[in-house]
């Protein structure tokens, strides 16, 4: 399809193992953003990323998460050492790139720790 | 601390009323504003947007006003139907640097009775 893709759309394991989520972007796009949305909470923003390189990475929660994007398009949100707070949905999104392009989500990962 | 609040957590509209949901914001470095709405499991859709130059845009059934001395904006949908549906969200961004990140509201569900 033409949207935001993302994989697995599910994902239960145990604590403490380290976890893969996967971001396919809008082709063409050249920003990409990861955001979480915790039970009953609002979206939390995580990584942002403009091509390859992350100018910012503010919300990542702890040293446990750390992203990467390749070739300019997919992107991996890892985690290490999962947590039973780190259960959550976590949405991945892309744009054009400029401030006044909206960005375009993928359905999400939702990530549960047991 | 919340810097984006949507104060009701749920709004019940009759088909064929205008629904109006609010929002308002507390950091005045904020100049740019989105509303996205959501269904259950999947990611958020943009809807529409507005500038702080601007107090008011149109799209279709959608308008979205902004009241920058208050810091408050509305989203009205007229006239409202079925497949509207969903729970909204209210973002905003400000212009500082490489800023990209969206702070989001917790959403407002909107139900539109036939």
């Amino acid at each position: 399809g033409a949207g935001v893709s993302q994989s697995p759309s599910n994902k239960v394991t145990e604590k403490g193992k380290d976890v893969e989520l996967r971001c396919d972007p809008i082709s063409g796009h050249t920003a990409l953003y990861w955001y979480r949305q915790s039970l009953g909470q609002g979206l939390e923003f995580l990584i942002y990323f403009q091509g390859n390189s992350a100018p910012d990475k503010s919300g990542l929660p702890s040293d446990r998460f750390s992203a990467e994007r390749t070739g300019g398009s997919v992107s991996t949100l890892t985690i290490q050492r999962t947590q039973q707070e780190d259960s959550a949905v976590y949405l991945c999104a892309s744009s054009m790139g400029g401030r006044s392009q909206p960005q375009h989500f993928g359905d999400g990962t939702r990530l549960s720790i047991l | 601390d919340q810097q984006v609040k949507q104060n009701s957590p749920s709004l019940s509209v009759q088909e064929g009323r205008i629904s109006i949901l609010n929002c308002d914001y507390t950091n005045s470095m904020f100049d740019y504003f989105l509303w996205y709405k959501k269904y259950p499991a999947e990611g958020p859709t943009f809807l529409i947007s507005i500038s702080s130059i601007k107090d008011k845009n149109e799209d279709g059934r959608f308008t979205v006003f902004l009241n920058k001395s208050a810091k408050h904006l509305s989203l009205h949908i007229v006239p409202s139907q079925p497949g509207d549906s969903a729970v909204y969200f209210c973002a905003a961004s400000d212009s500082a640097g490489n800023n990209r990140k969206l702070i989001w509201g917790l959403g407002t569900s909107l139900a539109v009775n036939p």
